[in-house]
């Protein structure tokens, strides 16, 4: 039902691997957003782009590397990662960038564990 | 620092009971948006409030914006298992959406 897709939804990789996160949206926005979601911690906005622009970079950690290769796509890039970053990695889409009034839609998240 | 507040974190109570979360800001917040994460699930839009003191109902759920536009609450009444899950407020600010830390609602059936 969402406009939103996310893949995988699942993943496990070890400190020392190279993965990459995909989401989708075919709602025809134009700003998409990479959100963390810890346990006990509230959603922490990690990157915004619009127009395929990287907007937000909100202190990330170097290790996460994001990609928007055009309107619709949007890729998260990981390597090396802490078992810390362990979570729920959420992309999420909006009409337009830098508009707080638009609501946002997200997709079902993929959940990742760090050994 | 965090700029929405939300309490409670937690909270649980008997099928049939209402149940309240509130949204509180330091800053004035062009507008807020309600979302409501089943679990296992993503964030799903319920409603946007933009005008000062203004409420809004949907079926058992209503939303109400505070008159200084600085706090918010969703209400739901006579609760359902269908309700468990969690809702997150999230206040525009400076032309971001910042969410607070939402409240896990859980029922007994």
């Amino acid at each position: 039902e969402t406009g939103v897709t996310q893949t995988p939804r699942h993943l496990v990789m070890g400190m020392t691997n190279k993965k990459s996160l995909k989401c989708e949206q075919h709602l025809g926005h134009n700003a998409m957003y990479w959100y963390k979601q810890s346990a006990k911690k509230p959603l922490e906005l990690m990157f915004v782009y619009s127009l395929e622009e990287r907007v937000e970079n909100n202190s990330v950690p170097s290790r996460f590397s994001p990609e928007c290769p055009n309107s619709s796509h949007l890729f998260l890039h990981l390597h090396t990662l802490q078992p810390e970053d362990s979570a729920l990695y959420l992309c999420a889409s909006s009409q337009d960038a830098g508009q707080g009034n638009q609501p946002q839609h997200f997709g079902d998240g993929t959940r990742l564990s760090i050994l | 620092g965090q700029q929405v507040m939300q309490i409670p974190q937690y909270q649980h109570v008997q099928e049939g009971e209402d149940f309240t979360t509130y949204c509180n800001s330091s800053t004035t917040l062009s507008n807020i948006q309600w979302y409501k994460q089943r679990p296992g699930g993503h964030p799903v839009f319920l409603i946007q409030l933009v005008k000062s003191g203004e409420v809004k109902k949907q079926k058992r759920l209503t939303f109400q914006f505070g008159e200084a536009k600085k706090n918010s609450s969703l209400h739901i009444t006579a609760t359902q298992t269908t309700d468990v899950g969690t809702y997150f407020c999230a206040g525009e600010i400076a032309q971001k959406l910042v969410f607070g830390q939402g409240t896990r609602l859980t029922i007994n059936p």
